[in-house]
């Protein structure tokens, strides 16, 4: 079975921290992506990489970096949080570099909360 | 501009049948996914279209009409556990995904 997994299910920080999210997912999987969900609206796409070093801005990368050091994981940077980024964040991953038509496995989700 | 659209809310009951549409003016098509996302959970995939018709997958179906830019997915024998968000999403021209907002499935006994 795939397994996606999510640093944490529930966040609590301070306007301004600096936030990591980690994502880690065990099928060799080439592409990651990270979304965040919010109610009344689909999933936005923040970034998404198809292979180790590269990353490529989805809809709504501003205010957020994000880093792919292994293949495995796939890391969401919030450099300065702020409350809009009050959100829940998914992390997916697929088979076949730029393969979009294969099917997206996601993690639990993190449940971010910024005061 | 990318636009999915399916209904917010529908309510069935159990052992009954439901039709979840989900319309899309996108720019071009490349495939189209259905999701299920129980609450607080993660979406799981259920069905993806790319050619016209209808495909069954045990109780849950999904059919595709290019022309219409129109799809649905039909689940049959409904049970409490069915509970839970669609998410349409479609693959557009430039091979990214556009989701829906989901469609909350309210099963009743």
């Amino acid at each position: 079975d795939v397994k996606v997994t999510q640093s944490s299910r529930y966040l609590v920080k301070r306007t301004g921290e600096k936030v990591f999210l980690e994502c880690v997912q065990d099928m060799d999987h080439e592409n990651m992506f990270w979304y965040r969900q919010d109610p009344g609206l689909g999933l936005r796409l923040i970034y998404f990489s198809y292979d180790v070093k590269m990353k490529e801005k989805g809809d709504i990368p501003e205010g957020y970096s994000v880093s792919r050091e292994k293949k495995e994981r796939f890391s969401l940077i919030l450099e300065s949080a702020s409350t809009n980024q009050t959100s829940m964040y998914l992390c997916a991953s697929s088979f076949g570099q730029g393969a979009t038509y294969n099917e997206q496995f996601f993690g639990p989700g993190t449940r971010l909360t910024v005061l | 501009g990318q636009n999915i659209d399916q209904p917010t809310e529908m309510t069935a009951t159990e052992g009954a049948i439901v039709q979840i549409n989900c319309t899309y003016q996108t720019s071009g098509f490349n495939g189209l996914f259905w999701y299920q996302q129980h609450a607080g959970e993660a979406p799981t995939f259920l069905s993806y279209n790319v050619l016209d018709g209808l495909e069954e997958k045990g109780r849950f179906s999904s059919f595709l009409s290019r022309s219409k830019g129109y799809s649905y997915l039909l689940l049959k024998e409904l049970q409490m556990k069915d509970s839970a968000s669609y998410l349409c999403a479609v693959i557009d021209s430039n091979y990214q995904l556009i989701w829906g907002a989901g469609t909350k499935l309210i099963i009743k006994p």
